[in-house]
């Protein structure tokens, strides 16, 4: 079945870090991928997404290439801000039809000033 | 488009009672799904209709859950008899084949 996996949180920097969130994912025949951000409160909204390999989604100042020889998906941000503190979701999407998402468990994201 | 409406926002309410949550997803959108947010858990997907039609409710917990979509612009999920585990958040998603969800603000349950 599918699956994705997350680096576990909370991940706490400073302003103006890189960062970099890992995601990797387990899926049959050739997927869509997407990051999605969940701010306190709220419901979770696109970030980004990648409908396949070696596409890249890129969206206020975040990227993430599709990788399929190594089945990943990972986050990254060259200056994280205060405002992206949040928690961000990887997920899958395999289906030809309307079927639903499949996600990971979540990054908790904290940055400092 | 005023993206996906859930109602209510929080919803208190005591042990045995019926709770039912409402969703209206985006115009146009085929498909729609149910999901349950908690710490222990994260996010996990109760159910899904596409074209009004429920296609796997597999996620669905136990039969005192239950969920219709009578039309393309409304559904709801309903709790009989509400228990305190069910607390949670609960979001409401719409989409367009595979174009990736738009979620609503969720209903934040409590059950006492």
């Amino acid at each position: 079945g599918n699956s994705v996996t997350q680096m576990e949180g909370p991940v706490t920097l400073s302003e103006e870090a890189f960062l970099t969130i890992n995601c990797t994912y387990t899926a049959t025949g050739y997927p869509s991928l997407f990051w999605y951000v969940q701010y306190p409160g709220e419901g979770l909204q696109l970030l980004l997404k990648a409908t396949k390999a070696d596409d890249k989604g890129s969206n206020k100042g975040f990227e993430a290439t599709y990788r399929k020889e190594t089945t990943s998906f990972h986050l990254e941000k060259g200056s994280v801000q205060v405002s992206d503190s949040a928690v961000y979701f990887c997920a899958l999407h395999s289906g030809g039809g309307a079927d639903g998402l499949t996600f990971g468990k979540g990054t908790h994201l904290i940055i400092q000033p | 488009d005023a993206g996906v409406i859930q109602s209510p926002r929080h919803e208190v309410t005591e042990m045995g009672q019926e709770v039912t949550l409402r969703c209206k997803p985006i115009s146009g959108h085929n498909s729609l799904f149910w999901y349950r947010q908690t710490m222990m858990r994260g996010l996990e997907l109760l159910i899904y209709f596409n074209n009004n039609v429920p296609i796997d409710d597999s996620g669905m917990p136990e039969d005192r859950f239950s969920a219709k979509m009578p039309n393309a612009s409304f559904s709801t999920l309903k709790i009989q008899p509400s228990e305190p585990r069910d607390s949670a958040v609960y979001f409401c998603a719409s989409s367009l084949g595979r174009e990736g969800y738009t979620f609503g603000s969720g209903t934040r349950l409590t059950v006492v």
